[in-house]
């Protein structure tokens, strides 16, 4: 059973912090993984995605895989109240699926 | 990345009753996937839209219960049939587009009474 795992939250942080979001993931064989924005009735938005190990910036984003520990993170610098959402981990397994397996989300609040 | 829609936008259904959903992308893709997401919960893949051919459904979700059409690279259809409460989710349609990137429609609110 492939699991992908997230702290529920919420998460609060002030604005102009770091919001530091987690996700594990069960399946080793796990080839490419993506973080994605919810907004209360929207739908999820790409954000990121990442296959290699190590950091990979975007603006205020940054993603972080580790694939010894199953382990991948999204990095929120200069957080602001407009980042407030919910964030999904999604992961997909082998190099010929296109299938996605999401984690619960963590719900992000960033307090003015 | 492609544009896409999908009708109707929500709905409130009767039990017993079934309800079209409609996926339409602005460019052929290859991959196109229907998604639930029950209330408060994370995405849940239903299957695969494979074009010119049956659907690929995940385990826990039967063709019977969610017919399934693509007959081109740009639409598709799911069909939530013979409804019950616990049906009641946001069915959402993505793509593909480069190999790293898949989008999602706006997604369709369904509740049923």
């Amino acid at each position: 059973q492939k699991e992908v795992e997230q702290n529920s939250g919420p998460l609060s942080v002030p604005e102009g912090a770091i919001a530091s979001l987690n996700c594990t993931y069960s399946d080793r064989g796990s080839q490419s993984f993506f973080w994605y924005r919810q907004y209360s009735g929207k739908s999820p938005e790409l954000i990121m995605f990442i296959y290699s190990n190590g950091d990979k910036e975007d603006g205020r984003f940054t993603a972080q895989l580790n694939k010894a520990s199953q382990y991948v993170s999204l990095l929120i610098r200069d957080s602001q109240p407009s980042d407030s959402a919910t964030y999904l981990c999604a992961v997909r397994t082998g190099a010929g699926s296109y299938q996605l397996t999401f984690g619960k989300g963590t719900k992000l609040s960033v307090i003015p | 990345s492609a544009v896409i829609s999908q009708k109707p936008s929500r709905d409130i259904c009767q039990r017993g009753t079934s309800l079209t959903i409609q996926c339409q992308v602005d460019s052929q893709v290859t991959m196109m996937f229907w998604y639930r997401q029950q209330p408060g919960q994370s995405l849940t893949l239903i299957a695969t839209a494979n074009q010119g051919s049956e659907a690929t459904y995940e385990s826990g979700f039967v063709i019977d219960k969610f017919p399934i059409s693509r007959p081109n690279l740009t639409f598709s259809t799911l069909t939530v049939s013979n409804m019950s409460p616990e049906d009641s989710s946001i069915y959402l349609c993505s793509v593909t587009g480069s190999p790293y990137e898949q989008y999602f429609g706006p997604g369709t609110r369904l509740t049923v009474t």
